[in-house]
């Protein structure tokens, strides 16, 4: 059975930094990219960055590049949101999402979802 | 960027019913990569439909996606009290991935 859980979500200061992980289980992970979907409170969603199976290449919606990394550990089936100058619109629950298609290295559909984790910068 | 247009923005309909939910793109959305997802409140989007109509591993028949270029559509064939939920459109032809801003399918 395919599983994502995000962690790492919190209370942080404006200008702060937050960290997001992703653990993932039940497929090949290395095989799939994997992607940042977020939602602010009563919004719709947002495709935030998107990271390929081997790492090498990553996409970034503009609102947040420059300011946000994504990278991963295929070793650790883990992926990572690093969130650097936060500001109050970054406030949302973050989703992580397996992409649909196998050995894709651009974002696709999101196939698999995790429960998400809630980040709010506020002071 | 391309704009995802959905209307309408809540539908009011009874169990039983079918919902035909719209999806209109601000330009043509390339080899039909267009998805569907299902949220509920509280809950992460479950995908229903991609590639404008095959159906995710698991979701009933009663779930159907159409169209092509700038026009799709989301068809449930006779709403369970389980459909009940918010539904989004999402295109993944040109980057960056774009998502509607969802229709509200209530329970009239």
């Amino acid at each position: 059975e395919v599983q994502v859980l995000e962690s790492g979500g919190g209370l942080v200061q404006p200008g702060g930094s937050l960290r997001l992980s992703c653990g993932a289980s039940g497929f090949t992970f290395s095989s799939y990219a994997m992607n940042w979907v977020r939602q602010a409170p009563g919004k719709g969603l947002e495709w935030v960055s998107t990271i390929s199976g081997s790492g090498g290449s990553t996409y970034y919606a503009d609102s947040v590049k420059g300011r946000f990394t994504i990278s991963r550990d295929n070793s650790k089936h883990t992926m990572y949101l690093q969130m650097n100058s936060l500001r109050a619109e970054d406030t949302a629950v973050y989703y992580c999402a397996r992409d649909g298609v196998v050995v894709a290295a651009r974002p696709y559909y999101f196939e698999y979802w995790g429960q998400g984790t809630l980040v709010t910068v506020s002071s | 960027e391309i704009v995802l247009t959905q209307s309408p923005g809540t539908l009011s309909l009874s169990p039983g019913e079918r919902a035909t939910l719209s999806c209109r793109a601000s330009q043509s959305v390339s080899s039909s990569y267009l998805a569907w997802y299902q949220q509920k409140p509280g809950q992460a989007p479950r995908l229903l439909i991609y590639g404008a109509s095959s159906r995710a591993t698991g979701i009933p028949d009663r779930f159907s996606g159409s169209g092509s270029g700038t026009d799709f559509t989301l068809t449930i064939s006779g709403l369970e009290p389980e459909d009940f939920a918010v539904y989004y459109c999402q295109q993944y032809g040109s980057s960056p991935g774009t998502f509607g801003q969802g229709t509200k399918v209530e329970i009239k």
